[in-house]
């Protein structure tokens, strides 16, 4: 079945640092959305990218679809003590339907 | 609602019983999503409602898992005969519409002893 990975794991980085984590796909998907949980709470909705090739930012947040639709990668810049959490995507594949399949996610920590 | 709301915030049983867990989502949405989330995985799709019917229940891991939406808003995942493995988040979303922002309540802490 579908199967969407996400490297790394883990990033620490310092303030001020930039991060970027990674999405890849076994499957051409129809759109990708990107989802912020923090530590004790529920995933939040931060961006849906729908066609080959795009780009969206939300202000030090950089999200990018690959041309093939299966890869997404998620830049944040300047890295601040609010950007704390792990960020998920997650990818509706072509015939799927509502199924959302989930990345395992990237649990970014950062040090004052 | 203001949000997606689901009860019990936690949920603590022994291994055999059975237990139910409520969704109420956004009113209005017509898509209503179960996940399920172990502590640091993201979260699994087990079954999604479009409407009162299961669009797709692939997700449901076997046959003691069950979920019903019988008049199309509130939803209910039931499970049987309980396991230690079954230990988990156990997550609601809803959308207005498929493949649209999905907004996650803040899910139900069930423990198997």
């Amino acid at each position: 079945g579908q199967q969407v990975m996400q490297i790394p794991q883990y990033q620490h980085v310092q303030e001020g640092e930039d991060f970027t984590t990674y999405c890849n796909s076994s499957t051409t998907l129809s759109n990708i959305q990107w989802y912020k949980q923090r530590p004790g709470g529920h995933p939040v909705f931060l961006i849906q990218l729908v066609k080959s090739g795009e780009v969206k930012k939300q202000k030090r947040l950089t999200f990018q679809f690959g041309e093939a639709k299966k890869n997404s990668s998620l830049h944040i810049t300047a890295t601040q003590t609010t950007d704390v959490g792990t960020y998920f995507c997650a990818g509706f594949g072509d015939n799927q339907g509502g199924k959302l399949i989930f990345g395992q996610g990237t649990e970014l920590s950062v040090k004052p | 609602g203001a949000g997606v709301s689901q009860t019990p915030s936690n949920k603590v049983t022994e291994k055999g019983k059975y237990v139910e867990l409520r969704c109420d989502p956004i009113s209005g949405h017509t898509a209503l999503y179960w996940y399920r989330q172990s502590l640091g995985q993201g979260p699994e799709f087990l079954i999604y409602f479009q409407g009162t019917g299961a669009a797709d229940d692939s997700g449901l891991p076997n046959d003691r898992f069950f979920a019903v939406r019988p008049e199309g808003s509130v939803s209910t995942l039931k499970i049987q005969r309980t396991e230690r493995g079954d230990s988990a988040v156990y997550l609601c979303a809803s959308s207005l519409d498929l493949q649209e922002t999905q907004y996650f309540g803040p899910g139900t802490r069930l423990l198997v002893l």
